[in-house]
C-alpha cells in the first residue's frame, strides 16, 4: 500500500525558512518523479514543484523560484521542499503526492504551513 | 492563480446525473490529459480520472470523464450522498510559467 507522511509544517515569520519531509513507502521511491501541491485556507490546489526520479530535474511554479528548493533522499525513500523567505502568501497545507500511473496519483495528508508574525 | 475555469458549484438530487465542466486553452488541456481529483471534506484529495477518461483501480464507473478541443467535463451519474465534495481538474501545461496547472475547483452538492 502506497503511504506519503508529510512532516515539518508550523508557524514561521515572514521572511524566515522551513524544511518539509515526506517519507514514503508501498512503492520503489527511486523509480518515479515525486511532487508538492500546496492548498491555501479555503482556496483551490496550486502545484508548487516536480522532481525527477535522480534529482536531475526540478520543475517549480513561478510564484516560488528562487525561494523554494524540492530535493529527494532515494536511499531514505524521502522527498523535501525547503522554503526560504516565506510570504504570507505561501500559508497552505502542503502536500507531498507521487506520479506512478498519472500526476498525484497518491497523496499525504498534507501539513499546515503558516507564515505570519 | 487557476488557469483552468470550472464553475464553482453544481449541485443534483440523488440518483441524478451532475456534469462539470472545465476550461482551458491550447497550452494544457488543448495538448495534454486531463486529470480529475475529488477532494472530500477535510481530506487530501484523491485521483478520479487520468488521461482524460480513465479510472484508477477502486473508483466507481459512475464517473467519467471526457475532453474535447480545449474543454473537458466530469459526469458523476447515478449521485450518490458520498459524492459531495470539491472536484478540481487537471493538466500538463507547455507554457513556462507552470507545469501542472488546476482547475478552479467545484463544489458538488447533493441536495
Amino acid at each position: 500500500e502506497v503511504q506519503l507522511v508529510e512532516s515539518g509544517g508550523g508557524l514561521v515569520q515572514p521572511g524566515g525558512s522551513l524544511r518539509l519531509s515526506c517519507a514514503a513507502s508501498g512503492f520503489t521511491f527511486s523509480s518515479y518523479w515525486m511532487s508538492w501541491v500546496r492548498q491555501a485556507p479555503g482556496k483551490g490546489l496550486e502545484w508548487v514543484a516536480n522532481i525527477k526520479q535522480d534529482g536531475s530535474e526540478k520543475y517549480y511554479v513561478d510564484s516560488v523560484k528562487g525561494r523554494f528548493t524540492i530535493s529527494r533522499d532515494n536511499a531514505k525513500n524521502s522527498l523535501y521542499l525547503q522554503m526560504n523567505s516565506l510570504r504570507a502568501e505561501d500559508t497552505a497545507v502542503y502536500y507531498c503526492a507521487s506520479i506512478l500511473i498519472a500526476p498525484l496519483d497518491y497523496w499525504g495528508q498534507g501539513t499546515l504551513v503558516t507564515v505570519s508574525s | 492563480q487557476s488557469v483552468l475555469t470550472q464553475p464553482p458549484s453544481a449541485s443534483g438530487t440523488p440518483g441524478q446525473r451532475v456534469t462539470i465542466s472545465c476550461s482551458g486553452s491550447s497550452s494544457n488541456i488543448g495538448s495534454n490529459y486531463v486529470y480529475w481529483y475529488q477532494q472530500l471534506p477535510g481530506t487530501a484529495p484523491k485521483l478520479l480520472i487520468y488521461r482524460n477518461n480513465q479510472r484508477p483501480s477502486g473508483v466507481p464507473d459512475r464517473f467519467s470523464g471526457s475532453k474535447s478541443g480545449t474543454s473537458a467535463s466530469l459526469a458523476i451519474s447515478g449521485l450518490r450522498s458520498e459524492d459531495e465534495a470539491d472536484y478540481y481538474c487537471a493538466a500538463w501545461d507547455d507554457s513556462l510559467s507552470a507545469f501542472y496547472v488546476f482547475g478552479t475547483g467545484t463544489k458538488v452538492t447533493v441536495l
